[in-house]
């Protein structure tokens, strides 16, 4: 079973410019999740997205989005970058959240790097 | 590769002996626990997990125990191999409100030859 994918692998921005991440969730995950992990620190939760919608967003300023497509899969955006923005996106499935929470599984991540 | 945790807290263990990984989290209405293993390069990989009606739950030379009087969690890894060299971190998910996800630090473990 192939797992949670995600591209670019990396990629290199100006400060200013748009930056676009994408991620494929495990066959049969409906639900996609966005983390950023900064260097020498954990994972803060951006974004979930289930069935198409948004359900939740962290404390992230409003030019982190993104969206969830009908196959389940996702983008996250980031405009305007900044210096800060440079961090290991990480993005991860679940089984629907229905009662429950479910393990989530991690895709490899992309490096975004802003110069 | 990717470097993960360049200042985390640092568990030095002999190969062959117990590990034991702690983690104190913050939201009292948490109701699921996680541990993940994070190496280099790598995205983190689901270890074991726990809700809150156990105190216990053991897995393939893994053992979580949860202490909700006091808001703790640890990790015990039996025999430590050096394959378990990475940086090991808990999750918490709640619903107060809101669904909360929260991540700890994490902790690198290494294991000595």
């Amino acid at each position: 079973e192939a797992g949670v994918t995600q591209s670019p692998t990396h990629l290199i921005k100006t400060r200013g410019q748009q930056a676009t991440l994408r991620c494929s969730p495990i066959s049969g995950h409906t639900s996609v999740y966005w983390y950023q992990q900064a260097l020498g620190l954990g994972l803060q939760f951006l974004l979930w997205y289930d069935e198409g919608e948004e359900r939740n967003r962290g404390n992230f300023p409003p030019r982190f989005s993104g969206r969830q497509f009908p196959n389940y899969s996702s983008e996250l955006n980031v405009n305007a970058l900044e210096l800060e923005d440079s961090a290991l996106y990480l993005c991860a499935s679940s089984l629907r959240l229905a009662g429950g929470f479910y393990e989530q599984y991690f895709g490899p991540g992309t490096r975004l790097t802003v110069t | 590769g990717e470097s993960v945790g360049l200042h985390l807290p640092t568990l030095s263990v002999q190969e062959g002996d117990n590990s034991i990984i702690n983690c104190a989290y913050s939201n009292s209405a948490s109701d699921y626990f996680i541990w993940y293993k994070q190496e280099s390069g790598k995205g983190p990989q689901f270890i074991i997990d726990i809700r809150s009606n156990m105190d216990k739950r053991q897995g393939q030379r893994v053992t979580v125990l949860l202490n909700k009087t006091v808001k703790h969690l640890s990790l015990q890894i039996a025999a430590t191999q050096p394959g378990d060299s990475a940086v090991y971190f808990c999750a918490e998910m709640g619903f107060s409100g809101t669904y909360k996800y929260i991540f700890g630090t994490g902790t690198r473990l290494k294991v000595l030859a």
